[in-house]
């Protein structure tokens, strides 16, 4: 059974950068035809997608963040990350990551989620 | 991007059918037949429903139904169930200058 589990802090200050790390057991995120993906969710707010990651490296990002977000794959270790810099309270969001059986937006597999805090 | 139009809330008794329906563009849901909905409970993960608009994951019960006209997907429950009670969210893939997914604002359920 496929598991992600994303990591990383849980409060990070203002104009700083945001980074968290997803953990993928029980598959492989070099299997072909499947993306990885971020999305998050403001607290009592609605989804937002951020990016999504192939194994090869190749990304593509929501036009909206594309200016602060990195996301990248290390298959070595079977993990992919995310990158968002100049941080604010509006970052402010429980962070998701999933696997995206691409092009479709179908995340089938999720992690439990993280919760990010920026201070304002 | 533009987010896709969903209504706040719909509310249902248990038994009864509901459709929660998901307005899209040109860009997204009215030329691509790459629409998905999820399910998300309090705390949860949102958990994939329907997938490429009207395709059901295994596990998922047959009481939920999708399908698709023009720029606007639904998502149909029937047999509504106390469990039924949730937030929904569509999303789709678009394209206008770049690829990308967007997703819509949600909508609670309520099981009366």
């Amino acid at each position: 059974q496929l598991q992600l589990q994303e990591s990383g802090p849980g409060l990070v200050k203002p104009s700083e950068t945001l980074s968290l790390t997803c953990t993928v057991s029980g598959g492989s995120v070099t299997r072909s035809s499947y993306y990885w993906g971020w999305i998050r969710q403001p607290p009592g707010k609605g989804l937002e997608w951020i990016g999504s990651v192939y194994y090869s490296g190749s990304t593509y990002y929501n036009p909206s963040l594309k200016s602060r977000v990195t996301i990248s794959v290390d298959t070595s270790k079977n993990q992919f990350s995310l990158k968002l810099t100049s941080v604010a309270a509006a970052d402010t969001c429980v962070y998701y990551c999933a696997r995206q059986d691409y092009p479709g937006p179908t995340f089938d597999y999720w992690g439990q989620g993280t919760l990010v805090t920026v201070p304002s | 991007q533009s987010a896709l139009t969903q209504p706040a809330s719909v509310s249902g008794s248990p038994g009864q059918s509901i459709t929660i329906s998901c307005i899209g563009t040109s860009s997204d849901v009215g030329v691509y037949n790459y629409v998905s909905w999820y399910q998300q409970h309090p705390g949860k993960a949102p958990k994939l429903m329907i997938y490429d608009v009207s395709n059901r994951p295994s596990g998922v019960s047959i009481r939920f139904s999708g399908s698709k006209s023009g720029n606007t997907a639904s998502l149909t429950i029937s047999g509504l169930q106390a469990e039924d009670e949730a937030d929904y969210y569509c999303s789709s893939y678009t394209y206008s200058s770049t690829p990308g997914v967007v997703f819509g604002g949600g909508t609670k359920l309520t099981v009366l």
